[in-house]
């Protein structure tokens, strides 16, 4: 069966410091993966997608960055964080193709003070 | 702005009787629709789906219904356990030539024991 697993699962970081999230998948190939951030209370917003190895889009202008550098990992950047950069955010994906229905991974919860 | 959203932010239900959870979307052009159920501090889950030819599907205790007439989505869960405590949300695709979801702001359903 798919598994999806996403690191760190809480994350404090001071103001400037860079940023790495990382998210793998397991148990299926060319798989299209995703970011999207929650902040306290909303919806989720989609940050990226990948449809495949080193193919990112950016849904949003924002001072974070994806990269795809294996089929099944995804991982979310930041030179430097702003305040504004802490929220929840989640991995998932999908069976490659035009499929929608998405699988999460549990979240990162960032706090950057 | 997101063109899918709720109709309430809260509901309370008392353990045992059925829960509708309602959803209203914009975008005629969507034709695949899903709910999702997360709990604090995790990733959402999915719960079921439903395409635009169907106007019901049923799960386990569970029930999507879809009116595209009024562009209106439910979720309905039948003898609510305590263990459905949790924030629910309705996502859409954005066309059918477009997989990826757009979210609304999501329903946070408490079980009154």
């Amino acid at each position: 069966s798919q598994t999806i697993h996403q690191w760190p699962a809480t994350l404090v970081q001071p103001v400037g410091s860079p940023l790495s999230l990382e998210c793998t998948v397991e148990g299926t190939s060319n798989p299209n993966l995703y970011w999207y951030r929650q902040a306290a209370g909303r919806g989720l917003q989609l940050l990226f997608y990948s449809i495949g190895i080193d193919q990112i889009s950016s849904e949003v202008p924002q001072n974070l960055s994806a990269s795809r550098p294996q089929d099944r990992q995804f991982i979310l950047s930041s030179k430097k964080l702003l305040l504004s950069d802490s929220g929840f955010y989640l991995c998932a994906w999908s069976i490659g193709g035009d499929n929608e229905k998405l699988f999460f991974g549990s979240g990162t919860q960032l706090s950057v003070l | 702005g997101e063109s899918v959203g709720l109709h309430l932010p809260t509901l309370s239900v008392q353990e045992g009787d059925n829960s509708i959870i309602n959803c209203a979307y914009s975008n005629s052009a969507s034709d695949y629709f899903i709910w999702y159920k997360q709990e604090s501090g995790k990733g959402p889950q999915f719960i079921i789906d439903i395409r635009s030819n169907m106007d019901k599907r049923q799960g386990q205790r569970v029930t999507v219904l879809l009116n595209k007439t009024v562009k209106h989505l439910s979720l309905q869960i039948a003898a609510t356990q305590p263990g459905d405590s949790a924030v629910y949300f309705c996502a859409e695709n954005r066309g059918s030539n477009d997989y990826k979801l757009s979210f609304g702001a999501g329903t946070t359903v408490t079980v009154r024991a």
